[in-house]
């Protein structure tokens, strides 16, 4: 069965600290895999990785695929308290094989000022 | 905005009911997907609908059951309704039939709780 494992759960840090959370799958057929924030509402896209882009950027975030692992981490430097949500990772199907579309239980972030 | 819109915004009914969510994707969204959140279970995939055909099946019970029409709007019907299925209903929508080829969009959700 895909499975899609998230770590740590909860991470409390202080305003400025620098931030890895981790992101492991096991899933037939990888395609990609994606981050997302969710606050207190819907999740909003972060970074989608995929074999030809292992690799992407956006100001604070920055996150890294790693196909030999099964891994992907994703960086934040410089916290900010509105940083603070739920990480979450996911890995959507390969829709010929019908495949879920597997979330991660996602980790909370709390940035105290 | 992500352009995503959902109704009703919170939802309050008895077991045993039967409640209807709406959804409508994006302009030009072909994609619509569904997916359950509960406090103890995490951002569960339900189903996703394609251009009017269903094209992935999470774990969806079979109290539940969802369709999309020609218009690329969708509703999910929770039948049977149980205390267990209180969580929060959110629905996303994307351009392409497969995840894994493009984001998905995430509409507000609708919060259903069953007394």
């Amino acid at each position: 069965e895909d499975k899609v494992v998230q770590s740590p759960l909860s991470l409390v840090v202080h305003e400025g600290d620098t931030v890895t959370l981790n992101c492991s799958y096991e899933v037939t057929n990888f395609r990609s895999l994606l981050w997302y924030k969710q606050e207190k509402k819907a999740p909003t896209f972060l970074f989608m990785l995929t074999s030809s882009g292992i690799e992407k950027k956006s100001g604070r975030l920055s996150s890294i695929l790693d196909k030999k692992e099964l891994s992907s981490i994703l960086n934040i430097t410089a916290t900010q308290t509105g940083d603070s949500a739920i990480y979450l990772c996911a890995v959507p199907p390969e829709y010929n094989y019908g495949q879920n579309f597997v979330f991660g239980p996602g980790t909370r972030l709390s940035v105290l000022p | 905005d992500s352009g995503v819109t959902q109704t009703p915004k919170h939802l309050i009914t008895a077991t045993g009911q039967r409640v209807t969510l709406r959804c409508s994707p994006r302009s030009g969204d072909l994609s619509v997907y569904w997916y359950q959140q509960s406090l103890d279970q995490g951002l569960q995939f339900l189903i996703q609908y394609y251009n009017g055909e269903e094209r992935a099946k999470g774990n969806i019970l079979e109290r539940f059951s969802a369709q999309q029409f020609p218009d690329l709007h969708s509703e999910l019907n929770l039948s049977s309704l149980e205390l267990g299925d209180s969580a929060l209903y959110f629905c996303a929508s994307s351009i392409h039939p497969g995840g894994g080829s493009d984001e998905q969009f995430f509409g507000p959700g609708t919060r259903l709780t069953v007394l």
